[in-house]
């Protein structure tokens, strides 16, 4: 099956530094991907689209300098937390469709990456 | 009104019997559902796709879809201890291509 492989899992930084975290589609190529964050016990929120070779799409509210999204080839997208502060402190995953731009392409997830900010 | 709703649980089932977890949404253009799994610390995984009105079966796992009453759910057969996790209802966006909105999750609890 889809394979979407995430890095880090985890990470615990100081307030004020960056964190970069990044998606890859193993075994398919995914000219879009999706970033989510997530909170205890909550579900998960889309914070944006991130499209290879263009600007990602951000969704309401979230701050595009403050989570900058690369997607610079097929397999890879990046997302950075610029100046984390503890409220940023959260479940970041990303995922893919392996069927294309189809509405029944089902996603597939990484693994996630938790965020601690101190 | 939320755009996909869930009951939030926690729904309790004895080992081997049926866990029926509901889903509503309120966006009568969606045309793709999706039911994950999602254990505890960790990221969601992929149970059952449905895109046309009935049943869909898979293994233990049956998804059903109403679109008139804007209605999925999934239905768990022999539940097991290992099914006990967060499910959560996915619903595309109309005209969003692969956007999906989620459920904030029916937390299922398989009492050995």
């Amino acid at each position: 099956g889809a394979v979407v492989s995430q890095h880090p899992s985890r990470v615990i930084c100081k307030s004020g530094t960056s964190v970069k975290i990044e998606c890859r589609s193993l075994d398919f190529q995914a000219t879009t991907m999706f970033w989510y964050r997530q909170f205890p016990k909550k579900s998960l929120m889309l914070m944006a689209t991130s499209n290879e070779g263009s600007k990602a799409t951000y969704e309401q509210g979230v701050e595009k300098d403050k989570f900058l999204i690369n997607h610079a080839s097929l397999t890879l997208s990046t997302l950075t937390v610029t100046s984390a502060h503890p409220e940023d402190s959260s479940f970041y995953i990303c995922s893919a469709g392996a069927g294309g731009n189809s509405y029944n392409s089902p996603l597939h997830f990484g693994n996630g990456t938790r965020l601690t900010v101190t | 009104q939320k755009e996909v709703e869930q009951n939030s649980g926690p729904l309790s089932v004895p080992e081997g019997a049926i866990a029926s977890l509901n889903c509503t949404y309120s966006d009568r253009g969606s045309q793709s559902f999706f039911w994950y799994r999602q254990y505890s610390g960790k990221s969601p995984e992929l149970i059952m796709s449905i895109y046309s009105n009935g049943d869909k079966e898979d293994g233990r796992f049956t998804a059903q879809l109403n679109k008139a009453s804007q209605y999925v759910s999934l239905l768990i057969r022999d539940s097991q201890p290992s099914d006990s996790a967060t499910y959560l209802c996915a619903v595309n966006r109309p005209g969003g291509y692969q956007k999906v909105t989620f459920g904030t999750g029916t937390k299922l609890q398989v009492i050995p």
